[in-house]
């Protein structure tokens, strides 16, 4: 069974300084994975997904993730964290089978300190 | 851009009352699911559906809950007899293409409160 590891419920960064949040994932085959992030009263927006092309993946808002299967690994960072990216940001897994449903870690709160 | 939209964002229930939470996915999606969070817990997936038929529940998709497509915008989660442990926050997400690397997209959630 697929499952995601997100470590680190609550993150906090200094406006400018670097974000990472880590993301381990758990899968028997490849897999598809995803970060989205919510912000307050909102809904879960994708910020990047990687589909087994590059293992660099770029998304919004200057956001990144690499994808490295030998640490089974998906970290989300961004260079110099902006108060606007205060927000909760959830990993996910997916496979290719079935209705590919989505599996989620437990979200990582980001503040972001001014 | 077009947006998953759900209704009611708030629903505060009794328990063993019955509850329908709408959601209207993206215009040209064929895929629709349900995931709930239970506060402080994981997104945790409910149902897909596709061409009027559930593709796959979860252990937690038992008989109190059924899904729908009444017509051709809506998609309905109904939970028949709500219990305490129902409280969470449910989304309702869409997808045009089948797939595990497709995009889902989400909607705001309906915060359902059962007393």
């Amino acid at each position: 069974a697929q499952s995601v590891t997100q470590l680190g419920s609550h993150v906090s960064v200094s406006e400018g300084a670097l974000v990472l949040l880590r993301c381990n994932y758990s899968s028997s085959v490849p897999p598809y994975l995803f970060w989205y992030v919510q912000y307050p009263n909102q809904g879960l927006q994708l910020l990047l997904k990687y589909t087994s092309a590059a293992t660099l993946v770029k998304g919004i808002n200057g956001f990144e993730a690499e994808f490295k299967k030998s640490e089974t690994s998906f970290h989300l960072t961004k260079p110099s964290a902006h108060m606007s990216d205060a927000a909760e940001y959830f990993c996910a897994v997916s496979d290719n089978k079935g209705a590919q449903k989505l599996v989620f870690g437990q979200g990582t709160r980001l503040t972001i300190n001014p | 851009e077009p947006e998953v939209t759900q209704t009611p964002s708030h629903q505060v229930t009794q328990m063993g009352q019955e509850v329908i939470l709408r959601c209207v996915p993206i215009s040209n999606h064929l895929y629709f699911y349900w995931y709930r969070q239970i506060l402080g817990q994981k997104v945790e997936f409910l149902v897909s559906f596709y061409n009027n038929e559930i593709s796959e529940k979860s252990e937690i998709f038992d008989d109190q809950f059924s899904v729908e497509r009444p017509d051709g915008s809506n998609f309905t989660l109904k939970i028949r007899s709500t219990k305490l442990e129902d409280s969470a926050m449910y989304f309702c997400a869409s997808s045009d293409q089948r797939g595990g690397s497709e995009t889902q997209y989400f909607g705001p959630g309906t915060r359902l409160l059962v007393l």
